[in-house]
């Protein structure tokens, strides 16, 4: 059974703290995804990472970075937070790049609250 | 770049009727997955399109890529109060990255 796990459900944070929030997927997936989820706008890509130290931008990757220095472990930073950055994350992983993509298996995701 | 549109955004039913979210990209699609996210959960795989017309059932699911590999619909006969979430739609095009549709909410009313 695939399992994706992010370090925290809840997170608050204050304006211009440095924030990590982590992923691990535990199925030896090549890619990794990272999304923020917003009322109305359903799921935006942030970061994706199809192998280990490569990475590549989304549809908003403004004002986040990502890493991934093993295969299991994809981690979101928000350099300085703001608080339109105040959302839900959810991390995603799957099997190699397709087309067709295989599917993604979804963490269950991290409440970000910043003030 | 790709866009995909989902409709409608929210859906209210009475237990019982039948319900149907429908997915129009702006471009010609390799693949087209759908995905239920349940209230307070995260999005799970539902089914994966692949061939033309192709049409898939899954129980009470139907799903249908259409001729042109532009658009897609899920429709669900008979729904339950088990049905209520999101649904959304991600489809791929030429990049091997998928773009999700913004979701159709059904809520399903006893």
């Amino acid at each position: 059974d695939v399992k994706v796990t992010q370090s925290s459900r809840y997170l608050v944070k204050r304006t211009g703290e440095k924030v990590f929030l982590e992923c691990v997927q535990d199925m030896d997936h090549e890619n990794m995804f990272w999304y923020r989820q917003d009322p109305g706008l359903g799921l935006r890509l942030i970061y994706f990472s199809y192998d280990v130290k490569m990475k590549e931008k989304g549809d908003i990757p403004e004002g986040y970075s990502v890493s991934r220095e093993k295969k299991e472990r994809f981690s979101l930073i928000l350099e300085s937070a703001s608080t339109n950055q105040t959302s839900m994350y959810l991390c995603a992983s799957s099997h190699d790049r397709g087309p067709p993509q295989y599917e993604q298996y979804f963490g269950p995701g991290t409440r970000l609250t910043v003030t | 770049g790709q866009q995909v549109m989902q409709i409608p955004q929210y859906q209210h039913v009475q237990e019982g009727e039948d319900f149907t979210t429908y997915c129009n990209s702006s471009t010609t699609l390799s693949n087209i997955q759908w995905y239920k996210q349940r209230p307070g959960g995260h999005p799970v795989f539902l089914i994966q399109l692949v061939k033309s017309g192709e049409v898939k059932k899954q129980k009470r699911l139907t799903f249908q890529f259409g001729e042109a590999k532009k658009n897609s619909s899920l429709h669900i006969t008979a729904t339950q109060t088990t049905d209520v979430g999101t649904y959304f739609c991600a489809g791929q095009g030429g990049s091997y990255i998928p773009t999700f549709g913004r979701g159709t909410s059904l809520i399903v009313h006893p």
